[in-house]
Formats: C-alpha cells, sequence, structure tokens
C-alpha cells in the first residue's frame, strides 16, 4: 500500500557510469517530483512534472535526465556520474503541483553513493 | 526568491520537555508555509501547513505551529516531546508565483530519556 515507492533504496556504483532510478505514486496525483538532499540534509527541488509534462527545470547538470512515461511514473537517469551527484535522492507527488501550496508526498528515498 | 530560515541546526530536549523549533520566511504577505518531519532513513511527511485563517495551526503528532506575520516566522511547538519525536524538521513555503517549495536547512532534534 506505500503510496509514493522508489527503487532501489541504496545504489553503490563507480564515477563514469550510467544509472537510473525509479518512482511510482499509486495517489492518483497529478505532479511528480525530484528532489536532492545532500550530506548536509539541504533539500533542493531538481524537476516536477504535471501530467507527464515539464514543469519545472531547476539548474542541474544535463546528465540528468528525469522521464515521465505516464503521469505515475517519474524515472530519473544519470549519465557520467560523479563524486558530488553522491546524495539521497527523493521522489515526491501531488495533487496539483503547479502551485507549490500542495501537500507533497515523498517516497522513502535513493541513497546514491559515487565511488 | 523566497527564503526559509532555520537557526537552529540541532537541538536537544529531554523526553516529556516542550519544544519549540523556530522557522522565518522572507516573501509574501499572506504566504502558505508548511511543517515537514524527516524520521531517520525515511522520506518527508507532512506535520501542518498554514493557508490562511486561525494563526494557530494543530497538526499531527500532537504538533502546532503559529504564524506571527509581524515577524515573519512560522514556529512550530509540542508541550510535551516523546522519545519518538526524534527527527529531522523542515520548514518550508513556496517560492515567488507559488509554484515550488523552498525548504529550509532543517533542525535535528534529539531526545534524552
Amino acid at each position: 500500500d506505500t503510496a509514493v515507492s522508489q527503487t532501489p533504496k541504496y545504489l553503490v556504483t563507480q564515477m563514469g557510469n550510467d544509472k537510473s532510478i525509479k518512482c511510482e505514486q499509486n495517489l492518483g496525483h497529478d505532479t511528480m517530483y525530484w528532489y536532492k538532499q545532500d550530506s548536509k540534509k539541504f533539500l533542493k527541488i531538481m524537476f516536477s512534472y504535471n501530467n507527464k509534462e515539464l514543469i519545472i527545470n531547476e539548474t542541474v547538470p544535463n546528465r540528468f535526465s528525469p522521464k515521465s512515461p505516464d503521469k505515475a511514473h517519474l524515472n530519473l537517469h544519470i549519465n557520467s556520474l560523479e563524486l558530488g551527484d553522491s546524495a539521497v535522492y527523493f521522489c515526491a507527488s501531488s495533487q496539483d503541483g503547479t502551485s507549490g501550496v500542495d501537500t507533497q508526498y515523498f517516497g522513502p528515498g535513493t541513497r546514491l553513493t559515487v565511488l | 526568491a523566497q527564503s526559509v530560515t532555520q537557526p537552529d541546526i540541532h537541538i536537544t530536549v529531554s523526553e516529556g520537555a516542550s519544544l519549540e523549533l523556530r522557522c522565518n520566511y522572507s516573501y509574501g504577505a499572506t504566504p502558505y508555509l508548511f511543517w515537514y518531519v524527516q524520521s531517520p532513513g525515511q522520506g518527508l511527511q507532512l506535520l501542518l501547513k498554514y493557508f490562511s485563517g486561525d494563526t494557530l495551526v494543530q497538526g499531527i503528532k500532537g504538533f502546532e505551529a503559529e504564524f506571527k506575520r509581524s515577524q515573519s516566522s512560522f514556529n512550530l511547538r509540542k508541550p510535551s516531546v516523546h522519545w519518538s519525536d526524534a527527527a529531522e524538521y523542515f520548514c518550508a513555503a513556496p517560492d515567488f508565483g507559488n509554484e515550488k517549495l523552498t525548504f529550509g536547512t532543517g533542525t535535528r532534534l534529539t531526545i534524552i530519556p
């Protein structure tokens, strides 16, 4: 009955590799997000999609590419991983994210470690 | 752009004692304000939110927060903390145009017996 799920929970990989993180929500929400939380717990939005359309695209390296095959899924693909990409990545969803005032529901996070 | 400040990085409180976590925001005459909690190894969960109306907002787990426009603050309180309240607490507010949430840097709460 998990509302927002992410896979994998942990990801350890070498520099230069390409990896993907998957996110699914079963809440029927229209909007999904990716956040990055660094080692100091600072949480920053990366992307958001509303009904499969990109609506927020923060200044992130173009090595990061989100993909939304349908409104229940938002995946994050990262090319040429770097040490600085090590962080916890959170997926979230909300009913209508065209305004930031909607309650967001977060997944459990994916801890990415780049060696 | 909106900025949310949580002045306390880490707070330690004895179990059963009262708690107040501070939050200040920079933008918005009538802001929307949120408190989220992140338990160890978990995602964030909404504790409470303020949109308008009564400035004292009740949330889950016995938490409440008070919006004070004159101080641009939205402090979180709990009269008696439990060991299970140990977590990271984030205050958040939407950015200009309400398109995205800006989070504060978080306050880590430690509970001692």
